[in-house]
């Protein structure tokens, strides 16, 4: 149990453009789900916090007018990358909570490659 | 604010080689301190979750543990499908979000 699939698995779009990613927890229902992105060498940096039903919450630093995030169901949340541009390359992962013993485990997407040409 | 530290940066075993990884936190009242696994160009994949000093976990080759103040990721006998990176993660438990602070993780290769 615990399975989160990511959509696309990659992708490459021309610069000015909009792309769209979608998370989705396949076997458990999710309230809360987690958008995070990784540059090459380096941890995971949180960029925002997904709850269902209500508008995400930013992490400092992080535009929400160009990350756009949608959870309009327990099972699926969205990411749209707006007017993407080369430095917004990267690899994107989210992840869905689901309440443990004590607390809240996070269970990860495969992760989606994003390449703005 | 929370800080994971872990250490080595990069781990070389030979096959068969045990050897452990550390993890260092500072957190105000641990909720719980995760471990994951993440493959190049995949997402990290859930391990364990350690709630309280003394606690121990065990999946096949990996053994963690929790003290107060750190925890250790135990590889015995490691294989070579066992390289990967080792993240370690704490969640606060003051905070209502149940955000993950993460470590910078360990790079483990393992030689056959």
């Amino acid at each position: 149990g615990a399975v989160v699939s990511q959509h696309p698995s990659w992708v490459i779009c021309k610069s000015g453009t909009s792309v769209k990613i979608e998370c989705r927890s396949l076997d458990f229902q999710a309230t809360t789900m987690f958008w995070y992105r990784q540059f090459p060498k380096q941890s995971l940096m949180l960029m925002a916090t997904s709850n269902e039903g209500s508008k995400a919450t930013y992490e400092q630093g992080v535009e929400k007018d160009k990350f756009l995030i949608n959870h309009a169901s327990l099972t699926l949340s969205t990411l749209t990358v707006t007017s993407a541009h080369p430095e917004d390359s990267s690899f994107y992962i989210c992840s869905a909570s689901r309440r443990a013993v004590q607390s809240y485990e996070q269970y990860f997407g495969p992760g989606t490659r994003l390449t703005v040409t | 604010e929370d800080q994971v530290t872990q250490s080595p940066e990069a781990l070389r075993l030979q096959e068969g080689e045990s050897s452990s990884l550390n993890c260092s936190y500072t957190v105000s009242g641990l909720r719980g301190l995760f471990w994951y696994r993440q493959d190049p160009g995949k997402g990290p994949e859930f391990l364990f979750t350690l709630y309280s000093a003394g606690e121990e976990k065990e999946k096949e080759r990996l053994k963690a543990t929790l003290t107060k103040k750190e925890s250790f990721l135990h590889i015995t006998a490691p294989k070579p499908e066992d390289s990967a990176t080792y993240l370690c993660a704490v969640q606060q438990g003051a905070s209502n979000d149940y955000k993950l602070s993460f470590g910078a993780g360990t790079t483990v290769t393992v030689r056959a």
